[in-house]
């Protein structure tokens, strides 16, 4: 049964600083690699997806990578802000189409 | 972008009541889901649909049915509501078997059952 753990479970930072969110995963036979984000009493937002297939995964301030050998991915976020505090869950897709979810990270970035 | 519809953004519903949960989404996906949220449970599948009139049991379906009659609209039926069922419920869907295209999630329906 695949299993996915965020460490860590919560994250405070000052307000430009480069942070690393970690994720791994206990069996590498996955199709992606999908990293959200989820404010409070809200729904989740796709930040990246990655293939099986690809190392990493940019978008602006988001870096997401991949070691699929290793169960590993990491979401790398750049020059941190305020805005960017939300609970960021990490999702792995694996065979029958179902999602395994980790328990996220709550991360606060104090102005 | 795609887009999930949750119908309702809170309910409030009373212990023994047949409840309607709706979601829709608007890019023709094959795929849909419906999860509930718990603090330290996580995201947890109920049921899923891979195609119009098919579903299937998630991890939890117990107290739960689900109705797919068109492929943009799937909705979770709570027969008998329970304190228990309480809970934030999201619905996603996806474009294909292999989830190449990712998922997508609606705003999620905050359930509250007294």
């Amino acid at each position: 049964k695949q299993e996915v753990t965020q460490i860590p479970a919560a994250l405070s930072v000052p307000e430009g600083e480069n942070l690393v969110l970690n994720c791994s995963f206990t069996d590498s036979a996955i199709y992606n690699l999908q990293w959200f984000r989820q404010d409070p009493g809200k729904g989740l937002t796709s930040l990246l997806l990655i293939q099986s297939s690809q190392r990493e995964q940019t978008s602006g301030r988001l870096n997401a990578s991949l070691d699929k050998s290793s169960g590993r991915s990491t979401l790398y976020i750049a020059a941190s802000q305020p805005g960017d505090s939300a609970t960021y869950l990490c999702a792995v897709l694996t065979s029958g189409s179902r999602l395994t979810f980790g328990e996220g990270t709550q991360l606060t970035v104090n102005p | 972008d795609v887009k999930v519809t949750q119908s309702s953004r809170y309910l409030v519903k009373r212990t023994g009541e047949k409840v309607f949960l709706e979601c829709v989404q608007d890019m023709d996906h094959e795929n849909m889901f419906w999860y509930r949220q718990d603090p330290g449970l996580g995201l947890r599948l109920i049921y899923f649909s891979y195609d119009v009139k098919m579903k299937e049991k998630g991890d939890i379906p117990e107290g739960y049915s689900v109705s797919r009659e068109k492929k943009e609209r799937f909705s979770l039926i709570l027969e008998s509501a329970s304190t228990n069922q309480t809970s934030m419920y999201l619905c996603a869907s996806s474009a294909t078997t292999g989830g190449s295209y990712g998922y997508t999630f609606g705003s999620g329906t905050r359930l509250t059952v007294v």
